[in-house]
């Protein structure tokens, strides 16, 4: 199985900063990597897809970069509506996907 | 708009047996593939199954396989997941999920339910 290892685990940033998430997998996945923000109680809701594509409605301070194993996404403007969980989730392998550990966001 | 609410959830002994629902609303479900997701309290998402539109491909985490089956009635708009052989660690909340293709590889997860909460306990 693809193993996605998201680091930090958590972060504190003021707003306005600019705020990055790795994600890393454990062996190439390509382009296939998504990202997903979860509020608390609440469902997870997709932010990016194939690594860099903005889903429709999502703020364009919102952006993911990356290929192979290595991948980030960038908040370029921390809002204090971002607090969230972020999870990266690779779709490389169909038969199972992975998503990572998650990156807690808090405002300082 | 899509709706898919889930329910079923509830209280069981470990060993026992539970069967999630997932009912669906608002677009085609016969053409897309669906998905469950599980968070643990606390915790992570962790992907659980998957299973195509006419049920051809069907996939389980390991974590489940076997003791897990997915299934689908496209003629009632409806998922399932029946759960055997509970086990602590499937405490979590259940969500539903559709897939959105971009490309055969590429795609994600786009419209989820509320989540069905399962708790194995004895």
């Amino acid at each position: 199985d693809i193993q996605m290892t998201q680091s930090p685990s958590s972060l504190s940033a003021s707003v306005g900063d600019r705020v990055t998430i790795t994600c890393r997998a454990s062996q190439s996945i390509s382009s296939y990597l998504n990202w997903y923000q979860q509020k608390p109680g609440k469902a997870p809701k997709v932010l990016i897809y194939v690594a860099s594509s903005l889903q429709d409605g999502v703020p364009s301070r919102f952006s993911g970069r990356g290929s192979g194993t290595e991948f980030t996404l960038t908040i370029s403007s921390l809002h204090p509506e971002d607090v969230a969980t972020y999870y990266c989730q690779q779709t490389f392998s169909d038969s199972s996907l992975t998503f990572g550990g998650g990156t807690k966001v808090e405002i300082k | 708009e899509v709706l898919l609410v889930e329910s079923g959830g509830g209280l069981v002994k470990p060993g026992g047996s539970l069967r999630l629902s997932c009912s669906a609303s608002g677009f085609t479900f016969s053409s897309y593939t669906m998905n469950w997701v599980r968070q643990a309290p606390g915790k992570g998402l962790e992907w659980v199954s998957s299973i195509t539109s006419s049920s051809t491909y069907i996939y389980y985490a390991d974590s489940v396989e076997g003791r897990f089956t997915v299934s689908r009635d496209n003629a009632e708009n409806s998922l399932y997941l029946q759960m055997n052989s509970l086990i602590v660690e499937d405490t979590a909340v259940y969500y539903c999920a559709t897939t959105e293709y971009r490309s055969p590889q590429a795609y994600y997860f786009d419209s989820w339910g509320q989540g069905a909460l399962v708790t194995v306990s004895s």
